[in-house]
């Protein structure tokens, strides 16, 4: 009940086009829901975050959906570019952060 | 603002010896800092959860007496791999907490190679 399940584990999107990454959850003491871009080497950014209590986030070219009923949520990367090719991680948290297994997007340029 | 650093970036040590690994948060005060670790094309794992001036609570599964952590400050956390042996070597990242905020923020990370 703990676990985040992300999908895909890997997606190839082409400059321009919308990736969208999405994750499901189970746990509805859930009440935090951020994104993490982490690239090789480095340890993860936080990119944008989203509570429970509304269905739709946007920041810069970084859109997250959240579907409270359903129990999931998604990330959205409008106007994609190379620089962009990165791991993406959910997270959802109570007391603690649990993270999705990660998704590897790579835009083609 | 919400910058976390770490210390080493990287390094490399011989089995049974022991390592210190730094973590600070440069503009925040952190009242809680977590520690990751991060196995090639993996997820992070939380290892244990640091309150500073009290002891850290560790998950299960994570020796508490091999990974030693002390969080001295409100700033400042310290990791200790103590006795490393090569199936220690990982990716340990921590991330802290502003007092009173939910957003987790993470440091670059320390590779740590046990020869």
């Amino acid at each position: 009940q703990q676990q985040v399940k992300q999908s895909p584990q890997s997606l190839i999107v082409q400059k321009g086009g919308i990736p969208i990454i999405n994750c499901a959850y189970e746990n509805t003491a859930f009440d935090y829901f951020p994104w993490y871009q982490q690239f090789p080497g480095k340890g993860p950014a936080l990119l944008i975050a989203i509570r429970p209590d509304v269905s739709e986030k946007k920041e810069g070219r970084f859109t997250i959906s959240f579907n409270k009923s359903a129990k999931q949520f998604s990330l959205h990367i409008m106007d994609s570019q190379p620089g962009d090719s990165a791991t993406y991680f959910c997270a959802a948290r109570a007391q603690k952060l649990v993270f999705g297994q990660g998704t590897r997007l790579t835009i083609n340029p | 603002g919400a910058v976390v650093s770490q210390h080493p970036s990287w390094v490399i040590c011989k089995s049974g010896t022991s390592v210190k690994i730094e973590c600070r948060s440069l503009d925040f005060q952190a009242t809680t800092m977590f520690w990751y670790r991060q196995f090639p094309k993996q997820s992070l794992m939380l290892m244990a959860t640091s309150n500073e001036g009290s002891k850290a609570t560790y998950e299960q599964g994570v020796e508490k007496d091999k990974f030693l952590i002390n969080h001295a400050s409100l700033t400042l956390s310290t990791l200790t791999v103590t006795s490393a042996h090569p199936e220690d070597s990982s990716f340990y990242i921590c991330s802290a907490s502003p007092a009173g905020l939910y957003e987790q923020y993470f440091g670059p990370g320390t590779r740590l190679t046990v020869t």
